[in-house]
C-alpha cells in the first residue's frame, strides 16, 4: 500500500481480555518496528522485525506481549490478559533497511483503552 | 538519565516569532539524528534529518554538535500551523537494527 496501515484504529477492551493489533507495512519494507506511546509520554520501543525474524524484542514490557510477522509483511502484536497500564497508542513503522538512516514512516496507530 | 532529553515546554510564541528547541543525547555512539513532528492524536512524521554540517529546510534549521552531544531546531517566522510537538530522535551507531530513540518532545503553541 501507499502507507503503513494499522487496524483497528481504536480498541476498547475489558481488563483480562486478549487483544490483537495489526500492522500492514509499506510494500517491500523489510524492517518493521512497534512502538507504544502512553498519554503524555514519549514513544517507547517495543520490538523490531527484519523480515520475519525479531532480532530485537528488548522493549516488550512483559511476557504478556508477543508479536509475529509473516511473509515479511503483516505483523500482529498480541497482548494477553490486558491490564489498565497497557492503555496507550500502539504505533507501527516500517523502513527499507538500507535507508533507515533517513527515518521511518509510521502508521496512524491503534488507540487501546483497557477498562 | 534518559537517552534523549528535551525541554517539554510548552513554548507559547506569537506568529512571526523565532523559536529554538534543544535536545541532548547521552550515547556518544549515536550516529543518526532527526526531528519529527507530532500533531495532537496523530502519528509522528519526519520533519528533517540533522547533519553535522547543519542543514536548512525553508524556515527550519537543524544543528548538531557532536562534542556537546546536542541537537537544535530553529523555526523562523512561526506560523499557526507550526503548533505541534517536536520530537528529537537518535539512532545509535552500535545499533544494527536502526532502532529510533525518542525524546519526550517539546510542545510549541503559536498564537495569533
Amino acid at each position: 500500500g501507499a502507507g503503513v496501515s494499522q487496524s483497528p484504529s481504536n480498541k476498547v477492551t475489558e481488563k483480562g481480555k486478549d487483544v490483537e493489533l495489526r500492522c500492514d507495512p509499506i510494500s517491500g519494507h523489510t524492517a518493521l518496528y512497534w512502538y507504544r506511546q502512553s498519554l503524555g509520554q514519549g514513544l517507547e520501543f517495543l520490538i523490531y522485525f527484519q523480515g520475519n525474524s525479531a532480532p530485537d524484542k528488548s522493549g516488550l514490557p512483559s511476557d504478556r506481549f508477543s508479536a509475529e510477522r509473516t511473509g515479511g509483511s503483516v505483523s500482529t502484536l498480541t497482548i494477553q490478559r490486558t491490564q489498565q497500564e497497557d492503555s496507550a497508542v500502539y504505533l507501527c513503522a516500517s523502513s527499507l533497511l538500507l535507508t533507515y538512516s533517513r527515518g521511518y514512516t509510521f502508521g496512524s496507530g491503534t488507540r487501546l483503552t483497557v477498562v | 538519565r534518559k537517552e534523549v532529553e528535551q525541554d517539554p515546554g510548552p513554548f507559547n510564541v506569537p506568529e512571526g516569532a523565532t523559536v529554538a528547541f534543544n535536545c541532548t543525547y547521552s550515547n556518544s555512539a549515536s550516529q543518526s539524528f532527526f526531528w519529527y513532528r507530532q500533531d495532537c492524536r496523530k502519528e509522528p512524521k519526519l520533519l528533517m534529518s540533522v547533519y553535522s554540517s547543519g542543514n536548512e529546510d525553508g524556515r527550519f534549521t537543524a544543528q548538531l554538535n557532536r562534542a556537546s552531544q546536542y541537537i537544535s531546531l530553529l523555526i523562523r517566522d512561526s506560523k499557526l500551523s507550526d503548533s505541534a510537538t517536536y520530537l528529537c530522535v537518535v539512532i545509535a551507531s552500535s545499533s544494527n537494527t536502526g532502532k529510533l530513540i525518542f525524546g519526550q518532545g517539546t510542545t510549541l503553541q503559536v498564537k495569533p
